[in-house]
């Protein structure tokens, strides 16, 4: 099965500066990598993801890069501001049977975003 | 305009309890989730349902019991509630079952057994 390894698991930096955050999977066969952000109090959002076709893919500051050779994939926050500051999760599809796909989860990576 | 809503949000409730959490989507979404996360913010699926059919059925008691009156929606009915069942309970949606379909997640339930 799939496992996700995420690190991480703790990152402070100053605002304004770029955060990076790692993540690797076993699952060769995987090919769709999203990246999610909870806020304190809500459900996880989608901010960005990636298809195994492409090796980076950018929105405004937040960038994702995947190298499917050596299974990882990375997110980049540049010019970091205080409302970046949330839990930040990876994933990776995983094969589950009857023509399905499950998520599975990396661990978390708290980003904290000091003024 | 929400799209993955889930009540209630928070429940309190003693052990051995049975209770239930519901789960609606208006997204025209065909596959509905549910998620645990635990006190380490780690998220593990429980259970996924196709166009009301059961397709992933994780490792989860048989005390956790999934319903899907409609593709719109899906609830879950947990019996006997143990103080280990305590965690934030998120319900997803996603276009199809496929392997290239974002996820939308709900809100979350905060579940405390007491």
């Amino acid at each position: 099965g799939e496992n996700v390894e995420q690190h991480p698991s703790t990152l402070s930096v100053q605002e304004g500066d770029s955060a990076v955050i790692k993540c690797t999977y076993s699952d060769s066969a995987s090919n769709y990598f999203p990246w999610y952000k909870q806020e304190l109090g809500k459900g996880p959002q989608l901010i960005i993801d990636i298809r195994s076709n492409v090796g980076e893919k950018k929105d405004q500051r937040i960038a994702v890069t995947l190298n499917k050779t050596a299974k990882h994939f990375s997110l980049h926050i540049t010019e970091t501001q205080p409302e970046d500051s949330a839990v930040y999760f990876c994933a990776a599809t995983k094969y589950s049977g009857a023509g399905s796909y499950q998520l599975t989860f990396g661990k978390g990576t708290k980003l904290s975003v000091i003024p | 305009d929400t799209a993955v809503s889930q009540t209630p949000k928070y429940l309190v409730t003693q052990m051995g309890n049975d209770k239930s959490i519901k789960c609606e989507q208006n997204l025209g979404h065909d596959t509905m989730y549910w998620y645990k996360q635990d006190s380490k913010k780690f998220l593990k699926i429980m259970f996924s349902y196709n166009n009301k059919e059961l397709i992933i059925n994780e490792t989860v008691p048989n005390r956790f019991s999934p319903k899907s009156p409609d593709k719109a929606h899906l609830n879950l009915h947990i019996n006997s509630l143990e103080l280990g069942d305590s965690a934030v309970y998120f319900c997803a949606s996603s276009l199809d079952r496929g392997r290239l379909d974002t996820q939308y997640f709900g809100p979350g339930t905060r579940l405390t057994v007491l």
